[in-house]
């Protein structure tokens, strides 16, 4: 079963903030959270990750709650080539072996 | 910029036959998986390799698929016989080394059993 959970579909509109939730209540101390994103018929592709504090690249912001049990991933303007799958996914830090596990994601669609 | 290379892109082949994928890994890259991807579901884990050894094949229906990666770099993904259930995106991605580390994925290989 995947640790995280999301919401199956999202919609937003072209040039508006997007808000991506993502649940994950059992997270340990040394997990990190990742997010990817699968374009239609291409391969995921890394979108950002963080451990406690929140971070931002070009692609996106990461906001990470206190308890670190939930997180949003933040499109700052979406536009039509961020409608894709987005995966939070969690990955230990130690260099002990995990499983990775992807749910089935948030279809985001963009709306012109 | 590196990318994983996989190939062919596209197969289509009938039942009981065996077919087989192929993937390069960026450069440098210790920890290689291999992922299927059913239509509208997350990639699913079939194997992990670091290096040349494998370090979970649980979900890899061992029957009918298996795995390589003899010298720790390219790898290959083999099944056979095929089965109609096996229709799928197969993805590739590569690590550096650590668990935490970004994986990157390859464009797929799309199998259609007929």
């Amino acid at each position: 079963d995947a640790k995280t959970t999301q919401p199956n579909s999202m919609e937003s509109n072209e040039e508006e903030p997007v808000h991506l939730p993502c649940n994950h209540s059992t997270i340990s101390g040394t997990d990190y959270i990742h997010w990817y994103r699968q374009l239609p018929s291409q391969g995921p592709e890394y979108v950002i990750h963080g451990l406690t504090s929140n971070v931002n690249n070009r692609m996106a912001s990461l906001a990470i709650a206190e308890d670190r049990k939930s997180s949003t991933l933040i499109l700052h303007r979406a536009t039509l080539r961020d409608a894709a799958v987005y995966y939070c996914i969690l990955r230990r830090g130690e260099t002990s072996y995990d499983k990775v596990i992807f749910g089935p994601g948030t279809s985001l669609s963009v709306i012109p | 910029e590196a990318e994983v290379a996989q190939s062919p892109r596209y197969k289509i082949t009938e039942k009981s036959q065996a077919v087989a994928f192929w993937c390069d890994p960026i450069s440098g890259h210790a920890t290689l998986y291999w992922y299927r991807q059913i239509l509208g579901q997350g990639p699913e884990l079939l194997v992990q390799f670091q290096d040349e050894s494998v370090v979970d094949d649980s979900q890899l229906p061992k029957d009918r698929f298996s795995a390589e990666r003899l010298k720790g770099v390219d790898s290959t993904l083999k099944i056979q016989p095929a089965e109609l259930g096996d229709s799928a995106m197969y993805l590739c991605a590569s690590s550096f080394h650590a668990p935490s580390d970004t994986q990157y994925f390859g464009p797929g290989t799309r199998l259609t059993v007929l």
